[in-house]
């Protein structure tokens, strides 16, 4: 049990253009979810905490408005980088938490994200 | 605010080695504490965890025990096997953190054969 999903796995996309990254719990229920970003090589960067039902919760230096973050249901969380550049390319991957698992949080495999 | 610190890599053994992977941690009150392991193109998985002092976590073969004296969290395998090549990173919960986790910078282990 305690699966996530991501989906793109693997994504290029041009400058300027935007690009939806999908987070799903398969057999679990998470009214957060959160997303990081990893640079190659470095730590898990948090961006922000997605709460069901109202509006994301970004950390410190995170463009909200370049970064949108939706979490529309208890299964599913969007993460969209709109008007992707470069520097924008790096690994996306959430995780979701599992209030009926000690808190638990799990992990998706993540989304590559190219921008060329 | 909280902090992991955890040893730099990469960390190259060689099969059935002992391998040990020092963390230590700044917190306020007592946080949860996990190890997790990310192998190549994916995602993180949960690998231990310990939630009180002097609690040992193992998994797998590994183990990591809550040192509040210390606040130390270091990981060990008594032998490694080439599949244990990936990164480890330590991290920890903290109690008025919002149920967010703290990751150290993480440790690439390379197992060969």
């Amino acid at each position: 049990g305690a699966v996530v999903s991501q989906h793109p796995s693997r994504v290029i996309c041009k400058s300027g253009t935007s690009v939806k990254i999908e987070c799903r719990s398969l057999d679990f229920q998470a009214t957060t979810m959160f997303w990081y970003r990893q640079f190659p090589k470095q730590s898990l960067m948090l961006m922000a905490t997605s709460n069901e039902g109202s509006k994301a919760t970004y950390e410190q230096g995170v463009e909200k408005d370049k970064f949108l973050i939706n979490h529309a249901s208890l299964t599913l969380s969007t993460l969209t980088v709109t008007s992707a550049h470069p520097e924008d390319s790096s690994f996306y991957i959430c995780s979701a938490y599992n209030t009926a698992s000690s808190y638990e949080q799990y992990f998706g495999p993540g989304t590559r994200l190219t921008v060329t | 605010g909280d902090s992991v610190t955890q040893m730099e890599g990469p960390v190259t053994l060689s099969e059935e080695a002992f391998l040990t992977i020092n963390c230590t941690y700044t917190a306020t009150g007592y946080p949860s504490l996990f190890w997790y392991v990310q192998y190549p193109g994916e995602g993180l998985q949960l690998l231990l965890k310990a939630t009180k002092a002097d609690d040992k976590g193992s998994n797998k073969g590994f183990e990591a025990t809550y040192r509040k004296e210390t606040t130390s969290f270091h990981l060990e395998k008594g032998s490694v096997q080439v599949s244990d090549s990936a990164v480890y990173f330590c991290a920890l919960r903290g109690k008025a953190a919002g149920n967010k986790l703290t990751f150290g910078g993480g440790t690439r282990v390379l197992v060969k054969p």
